[in-house]
């Protein structure tokens, strides 16, 4: 079946640590995209890629970093410059900008930093 | 720049309509979309306006008025698992396409 994967569902992260989300979808999809998502709000874009090895960064990109290197992959590293990580984060992917306009979402990694 | 604005919250009665207004403020997009998120789960696509006017599909509505830079979910026939987060989103023609969410609207189905 073809879907998009995130793992893990949840992580553990102590303070100043690096850890990478992993992204994986088949659906052969050429955009994809990250997103926090805090109690409560809504959806904040962090980082996007519309092909592969190249990406742009959204809203709120500061302590996050990403790699496009396959089309079916978008791991998300959260650095320790990110001073408040515990959050939700979502991937998603679509069709090329320009296409119909569904985005289909992984189920998501819940981050904390204990 | 592009942004998206929702009321935050709509309580409403099993049985009923409810309509979710968006207006948002962007330099040009390719339409208009509306997801449902459960609470702790991954947002799901509900509807697509490409095009100003009515879009149809089951029980759910999606309106888009580019002119009026304005769109709408309209809901019939509530039911209880119907109480979710609701988020319309727009894909820019600038910004190499960033797909972007509004805040949600909380909508509550009372029995």
């Amino acid at each position: 079946d073809g879907g998009i994967t995130q793992s893990p569902k949840y992580l553990f992260r102590k303070e100043g640590q690096n850890v990478t989300l992993s992204c994986e979808q088949n659906l052969n999809h050429d955009a994809m995209y990250w997103y926090r998502q805090d109690p409560g709000q809504g959806l904040r874009l962090i980082y996007y890629s519309q092909i592969v090895n190249d990406f742009q960064k959204g809203d709120i990109a500061e302590g996050y970093s990403v790699s496009r290197e396959k089309k079916e992959s978008f791991p998300l590293t959260v650095t320790s410059a990110q001073k408040n990580p515990t959050a939700f984060y979502l991937c998603a992917s679509s069709m090329a900008q320009g296409a119909m306009g569904e985005a289909f979402f992984g189920q998501g990694t819940r981050l904390t930093v204990v | 720049g592009q942004s998206l604005e929702q009321p935050s919250e709509v309580t409403a009665v099993e049985g009923a309509i409810v309509q979710i207004n968006c207006t948002y403020q962007t330099s040009g997009f390719y339409g208009l979309s509306w997801y449902q998120q459960h609470d702790g789960g991954a947002p799901t696509f509900l509807s697509y306006n490409a095009l100003d006017g009515l879009e149809e599909t089951g029980r759910f509505s999606s309106f888009l008025s580019r002119s009026d830079s304005y769109g709408y979910l309209l809901l019939q026939e509530l039911q209880m698992k119907d109480s979710a987060s609701y988020f319309c989103a727009v894909r820019g023609h600038n910004q190499g396409g960033k797909l972007i969410f509004g805040q949600g609207t909380e909508l509550s189905v009372k029995p």
